[in-house]
């Protein structure tokens, strides 16, 4: 969706190294939720940010993952010491309105970890 | 907790073979049913949002209705262009959360073959 820009759409790290996804959501948009789809799996949720707040973060793992949607700039899911077990696609998306399960998502940005 | 399940997995067609898709739920309290397709590759794309039983709603070749425990995705005379894994989701029961927090099924992964 043009409306979301992730980047990169394909990152390439090894055992340790860190990871960092962004997203720009689309103008007028000041909120963006992570979702993370592993290999077989079905899409879960991680975090739901609204510009410098952390709403729900009821899916985020308790280590190594954060996140971040500072006032200026995009969305930042950042993992430290990736694992092999991090392979997976990272979608970011905005709700079409306000409160609303109804979501325009990034085409993903796809970790591998070696 | 709450559950979202799919079935059939996969579903081959031809083309102009219509069938249905099912989602079973067991939520505490619905507050929507969303349907999404998602191709290969690509972020899934929001098609559909159904609020009560009995409510149905209709998009070129889809038909999606909802009862107090399933949701059925109708393809009539589906295409080849139809192929597409389709996600059901409902909105995870969170006090003062989001819409946008939603449970996913694991998806059918229709294939119809010209």
């Amino acid at each position: 969706n043009a409306g979301v820009m992730q980047n990169p759409r394909h990152l390439v790290r090894r055992r340790g190294q860190e990871a960092r996804l962004r997203c720009s959501p689309m103008k007028g948009h000041s909120h963006v939720y992570w979702y993370r789809q592993l290999p077989e799996e079905g899409l879960k949720f991680m975090v739901y940010l609204q510009k410098e707040n952390i709403i729900d973060e009821s899916g985020m793992p308790k280590e190594r993952f954060s996140a971040e949607f500072p006032k200026e700039g995009p969305s930042i899911l950042r993992i430290q010491q990736v694992v092999r077990g991090d392979s997976a696609a990272y979608f970011c998306a905005v709700g079409r309105r306000e409160d609303t399960g109804e979501l325009f998502f990034g085409e993903g940005s796809r970790l591998t970890v070696l | 907790e709450d559950q979202v399940t799919q079935s059939p997995e996969a579903l081959r067609l031809q083309e102009g073979e219509s069938s249905s898709l099912n989602c079973s739920y067991t939520v505490s309290g619905l507050r929507g049913l969303f349907w999404y397709r998602q191709d290969p590759g690509k972020g899934p794309e929001f098609l559909f949002t159904l609020y009560s039983a009995g409510e149905e709603k209709e998009k070129e070749r889809l038909k999606a209705t909802l009862t107090k425990k399933e949701s059925f995705l109708h393809i009539t005379a589906p295409k080849p262009e139809d192929s597409a894994t389709y996600l059901c989701a409902v909105p995870a029961v969170f006090y003062g959360g989001s819409q946008g927090n939603l449970i996913f099924g694991k998806g059918t992964k229709l294939s119809v073959k010209p």
